[in-house]
């Protein structure tokens, strides 16, 4: 079934570590995103990519990393988690519409 | 780039009852408004959407309507059930980038 699959659901890590979150979609878009997001609060753009071999910075600035080596996957990376980075990471991608399909999301708590 | 702020922050109705929740937007070449919905512990999921060609849609209990001059647009729910209990968030589209900004988010709960 075509989706969009995010692991892990759920991430309990140490501070100083190093994480990927994963993002991969099975619908063939082209355009992909990260938002961050506390329970039931807003959703901040952090990273976004319309295809392979671009990325940008969205309007919550961050200091995780994204790659787009593939049009299916786009994976998250932070080089060493701290506490304030506990959130939800929610990751969206969309077709030539303006629909976003949102993953599941993955719960991060950095102790 | 692009402002939404979104009101009310909680809402509270009785089952049966109409709920509006209002935005408005910086941008005035936005062209392009979703409303998400988000229940407790799921992913947003688009509800309904409008373009700035347009003044009103309606999806069965659901509409938006927009009013480009003023710079806002509200999503209106009718007859209210429980299962409408959860976060809805609007978005606009704005020019910087082609992307989606959200507002905070609303609160809704329907009380049987």
């Amino acid at each position: 079934e075509a989706d969009i699959y995010q692991t892990p659901r759920y991430l309990v890590i140490g501070t100083g570590k190093k994480i990927t979150l994963e993002c991969s979609q099975t619908m063939g878009h082209d355009k992909m995103y990260w938002y961050q997001q506390d329970p039931g609060m807003e959703l901040h753009l952090i990273h976004y990519s319309y295809g392979v071999n671009s990325t940008e910075k969205g309007d919550l600035s961050s200091e995780s990393t994204v790659s787009r080596i593939r049009t299916e996957h786009f994976p998250l990376t932070l080089e060493s988690a701290r506490p304030s980075h506990t959130s939800q990471y929610l990751c969206a991608s969309s077709d030539g519409g303006e629909k976003l399909f949102f993953g599941s999301g993955t719960q991060l708590s950095v102790l | 780039g692009e402002n939404v702020e979104q009101h009310p922050s909680t809402l509270s109705v009785q089952e049966g009852d109409s709920a509006v929740i209002k935005c408005t937007y910086s941008d005035s070449a936005s062209n392009y408004f979703p409303w998400y919905k988000q229940e407790l512990g799921k992913r947003p999921q688009l509800i309904i959407d409008i373009r700035s060609n347009v003044g009103e849609k309606k999806d069965q209990r659901i509409a938006v309507t927009l009013n480009k001059t003023a710079k806002h647009f509200s999503l209106h729910i009718t007859e209210t059930q429980p299962e409408d209990s959860a976060v809805y968030f609007c978005a606009a589209r704005g020019t910087a980038g082609n992307k989606l900004t959200f507002g905070g988010g609303t609160r809704v709960l329907v009380k049987p």
